[in-house]
């Protein structure tokens, strides 16, 4: 079926960096961009970044430019997302999803929480 | 690039309607009809629930509906139900510069 599975929780210091994966699974993997959106506690749903599967290309968010890396490995259907510099302000549950029709998220992974504390 | 503007909080009673904002600018709501509107419920993912301003996916009720005018998009929620107690996101898309934006989040209470 038709899925984004993301990678477990993580717990990570100040200062470090988290990898966070997304495994598609159900249609061709180059079809469809996958965006990467976050959702910290008590804030609303922050768009990232995407990667161009087809391409292997990235555009992020102007707020994460220098800090965030979005990769991908075609021979897993995986796409990474990689943040550098970890604050307590990037604890947050990370969601991947598939753009299926323009502009717009069809699928969606389930969520990876990503928790910074010293 | 800012976030749209939701009011943070709706409600209505079972069974009546309610209607959400988001307000952009003519770089996103007002410049595109990409707008899009997700459905948020705690310890699940966002689920979409119309497109393209208008359009809604198979599997949503028809209860569901979105528009625009100008720099603001609507999200009409018809006949409330329990289950329609959840955080409610627009989204737009905002040009090549700044290619994406959510809005702030509505928060929707069913009385």
């Amino acid at each position: 079926q038709v899925q984004l599975m993301q990678s477990g929780p993580e717990v990570k210091k100040p200062g470090t960096s988290v990898k966070v994966s997304c495994k598609a699974s159900g249609y061709t993997f180059t079809d469809y961009f996958i965006h990467w959106v976050r959702l910290a506690p008590g804030q609303g749903l922050e768009w990232m970044g995407w990667m161009k599967t087809r391409s292997a290309t990235s555009r992020l968010a102007q707020k994460f430019q220098g800090r965030l890396t979005l990769t991908m490995e075609t021979s897993v259907t995986t796409v990474y997302m990689e943040i550098h510099r970890l604050t307590s302000d990037d604890s947050a549950m990370y969601y991947c999803a598939a753009e299926m029709t323009p502009k717009t998220f069809h699928l969606w992974g389930r969520g990876t929480m990503v928790t910074v504390s010293s | 690039q800012s976030a749209l503007t939701q009011p943070p909080s709706a409600s209505g009673s079972l069974g009546q309607s309610v209607t959400i904002s988001c307000t952009g600018t003519r770089s996103d709501v007002g410049g595109y009809n990409f707008v899009s509107w997700y459905q948020k419920h705690p310890g699940n993912a966002p689920k979409l629930l119309i497109h393209d301003v208008n359009k809604r996916p198979s599997g949503v009720a028809d209860r569901f509906s979105g528009s625009k005018s100008g720099y603001t998009a609507y999200l009409t929620v018809s006949g409330l139900q329990a289950d329609d107690e959840a955080d409610y996101y627009c989204f737009s898309y905002a040009g090549s510069n700044s290619p994406y934006v959510f809005g702030s989040g509505t928060k929707v209470t069913v009385l």
